[in-house]
């Protein structure tokens, strides 16, 4: 177990619609990361936070946003789902940044039909 | 930028034999490099990570790595395989504000 839990585990929606998955990072970690994991584009770094402010943005489309409240957990909001964003959603977190590893949570499978 | 490449999608070797699992890096300054598995339905896990001092790093599960700044390699490496290591394995580097994965490679150890 690494510490860090998302939910939902599973997620099934319709083209259009918006989600929210949730993350809670280990306790005492102050980043959070989310990474989405398709496969035929392995695992591509969406955004980070420390401590409540974004630090970086990858490749994370306009339709998704995030946020880190002040409690550390955090949240992805994916909005007007198309099919191609069916994938694995991970966060993970990190006491500090640069040279510390990350501990991922088990993911959010979201399904779009 | 800071990446990481690995040249193998696929690696495949017997039960007993000993396995590598390649990956060449790309960055400026020092490099933070890391190995994370994981398993079918699971989130990565952290297995080794080199930072600085001895170029080869012993990490979970009996893996470890060779950090190699002239071929610009951290390679993964195991003695003996076990068909429990049968997985995906990514290479990752970090810079001060994120992590950035290579592809990954699978890993099937064949009994």
């Amino acid at each position: 177990d690494s510490g860090v839990t998302q939910t939902p585990k599973h997620l099934i929606t319709a083209t259009g619609q918006r989600v929210t998955l949730r993350c809670s990072p280990r306790s005492g970690d102050l980043s959070v990361y989310w990474y989405q994991q398709s496969l035929d584009q392995g695992l591509q770094f969406l955004i980070q936070y420390y401590n409540g402010e974004e630090r970086a943005k990858g490749n994370i489309l306009e339709r998704f946003s995030a946020q880190q409240f002040p409690d550390l957990h955090s949240e992805l909001n994916l909005s007007s789902l198309e099919l191609g964003d069916s994938a694995l959603y991970f966060c993970a977190s990190s006491h500090r940044q640069g040279s510390g590893e990350l501990f991922f949570g088990e993911g959010s499978r979201l399904t779009v039909l | 930028a800071q990446s990481v490449a690995q040249p193998e999608d696929q690696v495949n070797v017997a039960e007993g034999n000993p396995l590598t699992v390649k990956c060449t890096y790309s960055v400026s300054g020092n490099p933070y490099l890391f190995w994370y598995v994981q398993y079918p339905n699971r989130g990565l896990q952290f297995l080794l990570k080199y930072i600085t001092g001895d170029n080869l790093v012993k990490g979970s599960y009996g893996f470890e790595a060779e950090f190699n700044k002239s071929q610009t390699s951290f390679h993964l490496k195991k003695p003996s395989a076990l068909v429990s290591d049968s997985a995906l394995y990514f290479c990752a580097v970090s810079t001060p504000d994120d992590m950035r994965f290579g592809a990954g490679t699978r890993l099937t150890v064949k009994p």
